[in-house]
């Protein structure tokens, strides 16, 4: 079954470090994700990405956030200058219906420990 | 925007006994409702979804309930499994996937 698939698993950082987080998205999906799960608390939306460009994204992706689909395999999301309030699980997650809500797959997630 | 409470936040039973997680939200437009499993260490899985124009849709053990004058949708498992443990999370969306927000999640222990 083909999945979505997430490096590092874990990344400790220092703060004010730059860190990627890399993803694999399904190979027919034309839709891309990263949401992000602090330690006990909701899945949270970060942005969407479509036709090489974002589509929305939320007031938590501010200027230190960034996406990129550099070679049409992979799926980016840098933090440039990572705060302590980054840590958590960034997630994943493709879909490629284009025109309604279809099922997000996951990734396994990324955990991101910012000291 | 679109905001989803979900109760409770933790759940335990027994063994071949039932499980029901609720789930509000507050968008009218929503019109997807997605419940994910979560196993620890795994990212969210779809295990059911639901969208406006049904009421109900059953899938083996797991069942999912909408009331859109209501404004909310439940998970219903049946004769539960040990492995049935994880935390649950439901969602609603509206046009598209950006839309779709999560609830904070039930921790679901089955005890044998």
């Amino acid at each position: 079954e083909p999945e979505v698939t997430q490096t590092p698993s874990h990344q400790v950082t220092q703060m004010g470090q730059e860190v990627i987080l890399r993803c694999v998205p399904i190979s027919n999906h034309l839709y891309f994700y990263w949401y992000r799960q602090i330690l006990g608390q909701k899945v949270e939306f970060l942005v969407s990405f479509y036709n090489n460009e974002i589509s929305e994204k939320s007031e938590i992706f501010d200027d230190q956030f960034s996406v990129e689909r550099p070679d049409g395999s992979n799926f980016t999301l840098k933090i440039r200058s990572t705060k302590l309030e980054d840590s958590a699980m960034y997630f994943c997650a493709s879909s490629d219906l284009p025109s309604e809500t279809g099922e997000l797959f996951f990734g396994e997630g990324s955990r991101l420990t910012v000291l | 925007g679109e905001n989803v409470e979900q109760h409770p936040s933790t759940l335990s039973v027994q063994e071949g006994d039932s499980a029901v997680i609720k789930c509000t939200y507050s968008d009218s437009a929503s019109n997807y409702f997605p419940w994910y499993k979560q196993e620890l260490g795994k990212g969210p899985q779809l295990i059911i979804d639901i969208r406006s124009n049904v009421g109900e849709k059953k899938d083996q053990r797991i069942a999912v309930t909408l009331n859109k004058t209501a404004k909310h949708f439940s998970l219903h498992i049946t004769e539960t499994q040990p492995e049935d443990s994880a935390v649950y999370f439901c969602a609603a969306g509206g046009q598209n996937n950006n839309d779709m927000r999560f609830g904070a999640g039930t921790r679901l222990t089955v005890k044998p």
